[in-house]
C-alpha cells in the first residue's frame, strides 16, 4: 500500500497560537488527500478533502478559516490550525487516495497529536 | 441515527479464540466496505477491502458483506495478542467517491 507520513507526530502549543501539520505521500503522487480528526475513544471524523492545486472542500460544521488547508504539490498537503484553543486538542490524521478510479483505497498517515494548553 | 453503527466494546478474548466484529449501516448506496485496524496513538491500517456483497479471505482474516441485511463482519481466526487494537469499519458509495463513513470502532484485547 501507499506510504503516508505526517509531521510532527505530536505538538504542544499555547492557546492562541497557530500550528501547521504536514502530510506527505512518499511513494506516489496524490491528487486528493483527506484530513480527519479523532477524539479519544471516538471514530475518525472527516474534516476536509484536499485537492492539489485547488481549494479544499470542508465538511459541514468545520470552519475553513480556522483549519487552513494547502495542497500545493502532489506529495504534500498541510493543515494549519489557527488561533488554537484547548478544544482543538485532538488526533489529526491525513490519508491519501491511491488510484485513478471513481473509488480508491485510502491509506492513512500515523497521525499528529495536538495538545493546546 | 448514525449511518454506520458499530459496537464500541470493549471486547476481550483469550488467545486462539475466533473473534467476530460487526457493523450495520443504513445507507443502501454504500458499495465499498473496508476494515481498518488502529493501534493506540497510530493511524488506521487497511486490513480488508470489499466491493458489494460476498466474502473475502486474507490469512486469518475473513470479511463478509451482506447488503440485503446491511450488515458486515470481520472474523479473526486464531487470535493473537498482537491483534489487540481498535477495529474500524468504513464504507462509501459510488457517488461519494472515496469519502469514507466510519463506524465508532471496536476495541479488542486478546489475552495471552
Amino acid at each position: 500500500g501507499a506510504v503516508v507520513s505526517q509531521h510532527p507526530s505530536w505538538v504542544i502549543c499555547k492557546s492562541g497560537t497557530s500550528v501547521k501539520i504536514e502530510c506527505r505521500s512518499l511513494d506516489f503522487q496524490a491528487t486528493t488527500m483527506f484530513w480527519y480528526r479523532q477524539f479519544p475513544k471516538q471514530s475518525l471524523m472527516l474534516m476536509a478533502t484536499s485537492n492539489e492545486g485547488s481549494k479544499a472542500t470542508y465538511e459541514q460544521g468545520v470552519e475553513k478559516d480556522k483549519f487552513l488547508i494547502n495542497h500545493a504539490s502532489l506529495t504534500l498537503s498541510t493543515l494549519t490550525v489557527t488561533s488554537a484553543h484547548p478544544e482543538d486538542s485532538s488526533f489529526y490524521i491525513c490519508s491519501t487516495e491511491a488510484g485513478q478510479g471513481v473509488h480508491n483505497e485510502q491509506f492513512f498517515g500515523p497521525g499528529t497529536r495536538l495538545t493546546v494548553l | 441515527q448514525k449511518e454506520v453503527e458499530q459496537d464500541p466494546g470493549p471486547l476481550s478474548v483469550p488467545e486462539g479464540a475466533i473473534v467476530s466484529l460487526n457493523c450495520t449501516y443504513s445507507n443502501s448506496a454504500f458499495q465499498y466496505f473496508m476494515w481498518y485496524r488502529q493501534y493506540s496513538r497510530k493511524g488506521p491500517e487497511l486490513l480488508m477491502y470489499t466491493y458489494s456483497s460476498g466474502n473475502k479471505e486474507d490469512g486469518r482474516f475473513t470479511a463478509q458483506v451482506d447488503k440485503s441485511s446491511k450488515y458486515i463482519s470481520l472474523f479473526i481466526r486464531d487470535s493473537q495478542p498482537s491483534d489487540s487494537a481498535t477495529y474500524l469499519c468504513a464504507m462509501s458509495g459510488e457517488t461519494s467517491g472515496s469519502r469514507l463513513t466510519f463506524g465508532e470502532g471496536t476495541q479488542l484485547t486478546v489475552n495471552p
